[in-house]
């Protein structure tokens, strides 16, 4: 299967720590990459392959990938981090890519 | 930086084609370590992946959109296009190009144009 899976919401309290998870076949061989975006806004790239955060992204996002699951970790969630996150991975086997689903963030 | 803009009508009718174009600048499309892609997003909806193109055209489809779609590149321009035949309503949507990293264990999107809305509308 190259479904991605993810909870779509998730809420954490301004200052505390929130995980945001990910499950599919495909990450067994691909790490995921993440995205934020924000309401009328293009998606942004935040953590891609083995934890790896782009120039200009906080360092309170970090990432990990374990078996069949990865997962986007805000440490001190801020109130700008509210947004809805997709992760990405490429499905190998097919030779395509797939989307998650969206978790929609609130920070409270 | 690259960015990207995407370019095209806002309005299709049903059973036509949709087309799109994604200008590069501040970059060669030609560059071997980018794929550029597709992406697209129906109104309230998460991301739909449409498809990636290298600079020598070689490309790959979602599946589900394969039959109806075409993805071609024009170096001289620093472009990509996107024909998408046949419209229904289903495929309104704001549509993202994205320049596209990948190895061997991972592929991310890493510079996004701003979207355009394109609606399947009579």
């Amino acid at each position: 299967s190259s479904e991605l899976t993810q909870d779509p919401a998730v809420s954490v309290a301004l200052g505390q720590t929130v995980r945001i998870t990910c499950q599919g076949d495909s990450l067994r061989s691909s790490y995921a990459s993440w995205y934020q975006q924000k309401p009328g806004q293009a998606p942004v790239l935040v953590m891609y392959g083995e934890n790896i955060r782009p120039s200009g992204i906080p360092d309170r996002f970090s990432g990990s990938n374990s078996g069949n699951t990865a997962s986007l970790t805000i440490t001190g969630a801020q109130a700008e981090d509210e947004a809805d996150y997709y992760c990405h991975s490429r499905d190998s086997i097919e030779n395509h890519v797939v989307f998650g689903g969206r978790t929609k963030l609130t920070v409270l | 930086q690259p960015r990207l803009q995407e370019s095209g009508p806002g309005l299709v009718k049903p059973s036509e084609t949709l087309s799109l174009n994604c200008t590069v600048s501040g970059g060669s499309i030609s560059s071997s370590n980018y794929y550029w892609g597709w992406i697209r997003q129906p109104p309230g909806k998460g991301l739909e992946w449409i498809g990636n193109i290298f600079y020598s055209g070689s490309s790959y489809y979602n599946p589900s959109l394969k039959s109806r779609l075409t993805i071609s590149v024009d170096t001289s321009k620093n472009q990509f296009s996107l024909k998408l035949s046949s419209v229904t309503a289903a495929d309104t949507a704001v549509y993202y190009c994205a320049r596209c990293y990948e190895t061997g264990q991972w592929l991310s999107f890493d510079y996004w144009g701003q979207g355009t809305l394109v609606t399947v509308s009579s």
